[in-house]
């Protein structure tokens, strides 16, 4: 069956520094993959998103890549702010069943 | 953007007793799925809700434990049954417009079991 799989957290980096977190996935046929972000005591916000093959998604400063030749789509922002600090969910969705896969989530700590 | 009222936000129940969630979207969606989201961990789909017919549950859920109701296009109920502890987590609802095939979720329930 389809699986996400996405790097343990918590995560903690000093404000401005670089982020990335992994996310690699197992599907049949051609899933489109997003990344949802869930603040502290609210429910779960799009990030980004892509369809398809080399598309990238990207948002408030984050970026990710569909690489299918390696499966992935990892989460990368250049600067982040504490405001960023959250639990990031890799998810997959295939053009089947229409419901999404979730990864486990990455906590995300930025520090000032 | 489709715009989802879940309802109740938290609450506090004995075990035993049932809780009802409901799930109201402001346009007609194609899909509505129920998730749970136990403490510290992803989500995970309970069942499909189709309108007029029988939930589609995944492995490990059972009707008779999360009865689900979808009487039309843009309502849902989800019951959690004869509750234990184990219950205790954020259960959320997740739509799919018939519009622009994307996908919402609401802001969950979170429900504590004592």
């Amino acid at each position: 069956g389809n699986s996400v799989t996405q790097m343990e957290g918590p995560v903690t980096l000093s404000e401005e520094a670089f982020l990335t977190i992994n996310c690699t996935y197992t599907a049949t046929g051609y899933p489109s993959l997003f990344w949802y972000v869930q603040y502290p005591g609210e429910g779960l916000q799009l990030l980004l998103k892509a369809t398809k093959a080399d598309d990238k998604g990207s948002n408030k400063g984050f970026e990710a890549t569909y690489r299918k030749e390696t499966t992935s789509f990892h989460l990368e922002k250049g600067s982040v702010q504490v405001s960023d600090s959250a639990v990031y969910f890799c998810a997959l969705r295939d053009n089947y069943g229409q419901n999404f896969v979730f990864g486990p989530g990455t906590r995300l700590s930025v520090l000032p | 953007s489709a715009v989802i009222s879940q309802k109740p936000s938290r609450d506090i129940c004995q075990r035993g007793t049932s809780l009802t969630i409901q799930c109201q979207v402001d346009s007609q969606v194609t899909m509505m799925f129920w998730y749970r989201q136990q403490p510290g961990q992803s989500l995970t789909l309970i069942a499909t809700a189709n309108q007029g017919s029988e939930a589609t549950y995944e492995s490990g859920f059972v009707i008779d434990k999360f009865p689900i109701s979808r009487p039309n296009l843009t309502f849902s109920t989800l019951t959690v049954s004869n509750m234990s502890p184990e219950d205790s987590s954020i259960y959320l609802c997740s739509v799919e417009e018939i519009q622009t095939t994307k996908a919402f979720f609401g802001q969950g329930t979170r429900l504590t079991v004592v």
